[in-house]
């Protein structure tokens, strides 16, 4: 059965680098069926979509972060990364890694979700 | 500000019927693009719920129901039952900008 695990510094200074992975068991990261990604939800707040990335490498991104985002896949470890710069209070939030079927990024839900993980940013 | 539009909140008695609306634009849903629906326990991950605007994975009962027209999207729960309370979520693509992944503010339901 698939399985997803979030990990990384639970913990960040503001301005310093959120890295977080996500360990997939369970399926090939490498399979050309799914697309691997990023969804974050704020304290008491909704679910926002940071970016998916396919096994191939081509990496969609939330306009509103894109320039902070870097999603990457490693193969060989079965998992696949989220780094998020120059962080500030109102990226504290659960991150969840995620699993995304549907064939074409524009038709893309997600059928696994990893537990989420709590990062915190503060001083 | 969700692109999505989804009411905060809708509550009924055990038993009864409830539908939670999502409502987008032409950029969206009114493009044609999907709406999928998650469910999240208290303390939990969001779970599928409805995909493709009115699948049901397996395991999931058929008292949801999802449904789509023109701009919007519902769903629609029969015989609440206490299990039930939970937030909901729809999402769908947005074509806008270079195109993203969006979802609704999500609903807190209530069961009475």
């Amino acid at each position: 059965q698939l399985q997803l695990q979030e990990s990384g510094p639970r913990l960040v200074k503001p301005s310093e680098t959120l890295s977080l992975t996500c360990t997939v068991s369970g399926d090939s990261i490498s399979s050309s069926s799914y697309y691997w990604g990023w969804i974050r939800q704020p304290p008491e707040k909704g679910l926002e979509w940071i970016g998916n990335i396919y096994y191939s490498g081509t990496t969609y991104y939330n306009p509103s972060l894109t320039s902070r985002v870097t999603i990457s896949v490693d193969a060989s470890w079965n998992q696949f990364s989220l780094r998020l710069s120059s962080v500030t209070a109102a990226d504290t939030a659960v991150y969840y890694c995620a699993r995304l079927i549907g064939g074409l990024h524009w038709k893309n839900y997600v059928d696994v979700w990893g537990k989420g993980t709590t990062v915190i940013v503060s001083s | 500000q969700s692109v999505l539009t989804q009411p905060p909140s809708v509550s009924g008695a055990p038993g009864q019927r409830v539908t939670i609306s999502c409502t987008g634009s032409s950029s969206n849903i009114g493009a044609g693009y999907d709406v999928h629906w998650y469910q999240q326990l208290p303390g939990t991950a969001p779970k599928l719920l409805i995909y493709v605007n009115t699948n049901r994975p397996s395991g999931v009962p058929d008292r949801f129901t999802g449904s789509k027209s023109g701009t919007s999207a519902s769903l629609a729960i029969s015989g609440l039952q206490a299990g039930d309370e939970a937030l909901y979520y729809c999402q769908s693509y947005d074509s806008s900008l270079s195109g993203y992944v969006v979802f609704g503010g999500g609903t807190k339901l209530t069961v009475l």
